[in-house]
């Protein structure tokens, strides 16, 4: 299956800043995805990042918050915007690749204060 | 996002012991059922996957077993270790919803020496 590299792993970062969180893929995947999970707690999508388009966003996630790129079949960034203390999370990429695996990152643990 | 209900929220089972995960979906268009094991700080991985045209798959010490009526999948451990101790997702996802995966609530489980 696809080995998936997040990073960074964690940040702190100044309410009212932006975090990009970059996600790559050791090979060509169909479908890449940004879900939440916060501690404890389940994962939540995002959005589906969808190669040379615009992102598919879920009910309750908008894209001016939470921009997102996939400029080709193995990259995607996710964008957390004007960041509040709610955006205190864990943030995950996952792909699906060959043999309709899906793959997860090992998550960005993100602060803000 | 259509719903998967996960039980129990925790559970705590003696090493050597079975240790059981129950879910329930809603959409009958659900064509995939994977399970994820989680460990603290790491992203979810995948365990054991099963789709609706077998009633049962096991690997190794776990195993899937898959009703399609009553629309509901469990998770078995067998001979559960210490090792095992982590969270458990189970998940679901459809073609005609994107793909993407829908995932249950979580267990958290502590297998005790």
């Amino acid at each position: 299956s696809a080995v998936i590299s997040q990073k960074p792993s964690r940040d702190i970062c100044q309410r009212g800043t932006s975090l990009t969180i970059q996600c790559q893929v050791d090979s060509q995947v169909t479908m890449m995805f940004w879900y939440r999970q916060q501690p404890g707690q389940s994962l939540t999508l995002i959005a589906t990042a969808n190669q040379g388009s615009e992102a598919t966003y879920e009910s309750g996630f908008v894209i001016d918050k939470f921009p997102i790129s996939r400029p080709n079949l193995t990259f995607s960034t996710l964008t957390v915007s004007n960041m509040s203390p709610e955006d205190s999370s864990i943030y995950l990429c996952s792909a699906l690749g060959t043999g309709w695996v899906y793959t997860f990152g090992s998550g960005t643990r993100l602060t803000v204060v | 996002q259509q719903q998967v209900k996960q039980s129990p929220q925790s559970l705590i089972v003696q090493k050597g012991g079975i240790s059981i995960i129950n879910c329930a979906y809603e959409n009958t268009a659900f064509d995939y059922f994977p399970w994820y094991q989680q460990f603290p700080g790491k992203g979810p991985a995948l365990l054991i996957a099963i789709r609706p045209d077998v009633s049962e798959k096991k690997e190794g010490r776990f195993t899937i077993s898959f009703n399609k009526s009553a629309k509901q999948f469990s998770l078995h451990i067998m001979d559960s270790q210490p090792g095992d101790s982590a969270t458990y997702f189970c998940a679901a996802s459809s073609p005609n919803a994107g793909n993407m995966l829908t995932f249950g609530g979580g267990t958290r489980l502590m297998v005790k020496p």
